[in-house]
């Protein structure tokens, strides 16, 4: 059974830091790993969608790395602002049909 | 292009009652996944719908049940209510290729008392 984790669940920085964000999972027959944000109350955004077969994803000042081998995903976010503030979460595809399984996610607060 | 759209955002039932959520899938997208959120146990899959037929099926038991219809749209049924299915119910939709992008909507906050 497909375990994903997230670590830390909570993390705050003043703003400007660049910070990275860990998943990992358990097993490594997937299909691909997204990267989501979720803001208090409403549903989830999709940020960085990594197939398989690649090892990073890149957008703005986000940059999400996959490591299928060792079970791990991080997401490096350079410069934080408030604005950042959210709970992000992973999820990985293990099969064909649609199925994601989730981590915990991570809450994070970017202090002005 | 509009989003995922669920109806209705919020929700009251009490104990006993069914409740009925739908989802509008992006237009062109022939995948509809549902996702239940608490704070106890997170996202947890429920399950998918692909070309009306469900494709995958999560681990909850058989009062929640859904169907797809011809024009992609979707319906999440939960029958005999429980205070434990008070949840924020969250669809998702994709090309459904299965290395798509799934793009999900605001979710219906259903609370059960």
């Amino acid at each position: 059974k497909q375990e994903v984790t997230q670590i830390p669940a909570a993390l705050s920085v003043p703003e400007g830091e660049n910070l990275v964000l860990n998943c990992s999972f358990t097993d490594s027959a997937i299909y691909n790993l997204q990267w989501f944000r979720q803001d208090p109350g409403k549903g989830l955004t999709s940020l960085l969608l990594i197939q398989s077969s690649q090892r990073e994803q890149t957008s703005g000042r986000l940059n999400a790395s996959l490591d299928k081998s060792s079970g791990r995903s991080t997401l490096y976010i350079a410069a934080s602002q408030p604005g950042d503030s959210a709970t992000y979460l992973c999820a990985v595809l293990h099969n064909a049909g649609n199925m994601l399984t989730f981590g915990g996610g991570t809450r994070l607060m970017v202090k002005p | 292009k509009a989003g995922v759209t669920q109806t209705p955002r919020y929700l009251i039932k009490t104990r006993g009652q069914q409740v009925t959520l739908s989802c509008s899938p992006i237009s062109g997208h022939r995948s509809v996944s549902w996702y239940q959120q608490t704070p106890g146990q997170g996202l947890q899959f429920l399950f998918e719908y692909f070309s009306e037929t469900q494709r995958n099926k999560g681990n909850f038991p058989g009062r929640f049940s859904g169907r797809q219809f011809s024009n992609s749209r979707s319906e999440m049924n939960v029958s005999t209510l429980e205070l434990g299915d008070s949840a924020l119910y969250l669809c998702a939709s994709s090309l459904g290729s299965g290395f798509d992008i799934q793009y999900f909507g605001a979710g219906t906050r259903l609370s059960v008392l």
